[in-house]
């Protein structure tokens, strides 16, 4: 199956610092990737939809300029959570999909577990 | 935004037993697909299930679709204790493009051995 990769797994960060995560098609090709966010036993909640080369597409409630958001290649989307507080402590997931435009399977990454002091 | 509830929300059994969970979703869909979450990690794949589909099994696993009642059932049998984990459906809407998965809430599975 498909790889997607993410990094760094676990990061620790001061309040009001930024912090950036990377997600990583290893062996396809992704024009869209989607980035998640879990709260301690909730399920994802979709926060943008990452699309290559252009502006990403952020959902109603998400703040676009917190939540930076760059997808400057076919295999490599970054999400940085600019000024983090406490309350952006989460697990944020992204996925990508191999085939554009299609509706089928999403492969995830590992996760980020965030933890701002 | 959520598009369902799985039900139940929390599920506990013994090694050997059948695990059934249900799902229902608001909107028309393309498909439904489960996931499996361990604790703190990804989500891995299960099974995709068309809406033109009723049933598919792949393994110890058996999903159902009923699109007239919005509602979709994951069964696993003879779990074990590595089955222990949280299970989501998600869906795709009928709209064509990219569109993402929508989550619903997930029903945490504790397998005793």
């Amino acid at each position: 199956g498909a790889v997607v990769s993410q990094h760094p797994s676990r990061v620790i960060c001061k309040s009001g610092t930024s912090v950036k995560i990377e997600c990583r098609s290893l062996d396809f090709q992704a024009t869209t990737m989607f980035w998640y966010r879990q709260f301690p036993k909730q399920s994802l909640m979709l926060m943008a939809t990452s699309n290559e080369g252009s502006k990403a597409t952020y959902e109603q409630g998400v703040e676009k300029d917190k939540f930076l958001i760059n997808h400057a290649s076919l295999t490599l989307s970054t999400l940085t959570v600019t000024s983090a507080h406490p309350e952006d402590s989460s697990f944020y997931i992204c996925s990508a999909r191999k085939l554009a435009g299609g509706v089928g399977e999403l492969f995830f990454g590992e996760g980020s577990r965030l933890t701002v002091l | 935004s959520q598009q369902g509830e799985e039900d139940p929300q929390a599920l506990s059994i013994q090694e050997g037993e059948n695990a059934t969970m249900n799902c229902s979703y608001k909107t028309s869909i393309n498909n439904l697909q489960w996931y499996r979450q361990n604790s703190g990690r990804g989500l891995v794949h299960l099974i995709l299930i068309r809406s033109n589909e009723r049933e598919k099994h792949s393994g110890r696993l058996r999903v159902t679709l009923d699109t007239s009642k919005k509602s979709s059932s994951l069964l696993i049998t003879a779990s074990r204790a590595a089955d222990t984990a949280s299970y989501f459906c998600a869906t795709v809407s009928r709209n064509s493009g990219n569109t993402p998965l929508v989550f619903g809430k997930g029903t945490r599975l504790s397998v005793i051995a």
